[in-house]
């Protein structure tokens, strides 16, 4: 497997500030890692798959501008939370993806999450 | 976007008793994966099963699928106090992205 770390493990800013959290992994190189929202009590819901040396792909309903995302090496991907607003209050949570492309079984390995609170 | 929908939606269960709970999925998968989550964590992978098995074990663990249904079950026998925490489902379709189940929220009593 992979171990994932994030970083940081809980921050509290202002509205209108913007934050970045870190998702590295550790032991493995990571051509695609995963960013993962998850509200009190919800599932989690995928924002955007973070691919190294391009440009992220974002699900729907996710704004690209608001959520930035930079995977410039393959075992750092950031994400900034831009303007973050209470609303943007979660849970993030990466993930890195093991199968390299190869894929027959995706399996993810996740990070320890990322409290955001805005205040 | 969210694919699994699971049952009961939270568990209580006294030590040493068996718990069970249900995933059902609505598209083809490749595969299907049980993760746990323990309060205010990250999640940890439990046991991965694919479209062409019908039943796996890890331990303690037991899933069953049924691709003719579009369900599975994850059995955790024996439980403990450890296992206290959410369960989600999560398919892959094959194109590399995970959905994941609501969860099942499972309370062991010592």
């Amino acid at each position: 497997g992979a171990v994932v770390s994030q970083h940081p493990s809980r921050v509290i800013c202002k509205s209108g500030t913007s934050v970045k959290i870190e998702c590295r992994s550790l032991d493995f190189q990571a051509t695609t890692m995963f960013w993962y929202r998850q509200f009190p009590k919800q599932s989690l819901m995928l924002m955007a798959t973070s691919n190294e040396g391009s440009k992220a792909t974002y699900e729907q309903g996710v704004e690209k501008d608001k959520f930035l995302i930079n995977h410039a090496s393959l075992t750092l991907s950031t994400l900034t939370v831009t303007s973050a607003h209470p609303e943007d209050s979660s849970f993030y949570i990466c993930s890195v993806e093991t199968s390299g492309g190869a894929n027959f079984d995706n399996e993810q390995f996740f990070g320890p999450g990322t409290r955001l609170t805005v205040l | 976007s969210q694919q699994g929908e699971e049952d009961p939606q939270a568990l209580s269960i006294q030590e040493g008793e068996n718990a069970t709970m249900n995933c059902s999925y609505k598209t083809s998968i490749n595969n299907l994966q049980w993760y746990r989550q323990n309060s205010g964590r990250g999640l940890v992978h439990l046991i991965l099963i694919r479209s062409n098995e019908r039943e796996k074990h890890s331990g303690r663990l037991r899933v069953t699928l049924d691709t003719s249904k579009k369900s599975s079950s994850l059995l955790i026998t024996a439980s403990r106090a450890a296992d206290t925490a959410s369960y989600f489902c999560a398919t892959d379709d094959n194109d590399y992205k995970l959905s994941f189940g609501a969860g099942t929220t499972v309370t062991v009593r010592a």
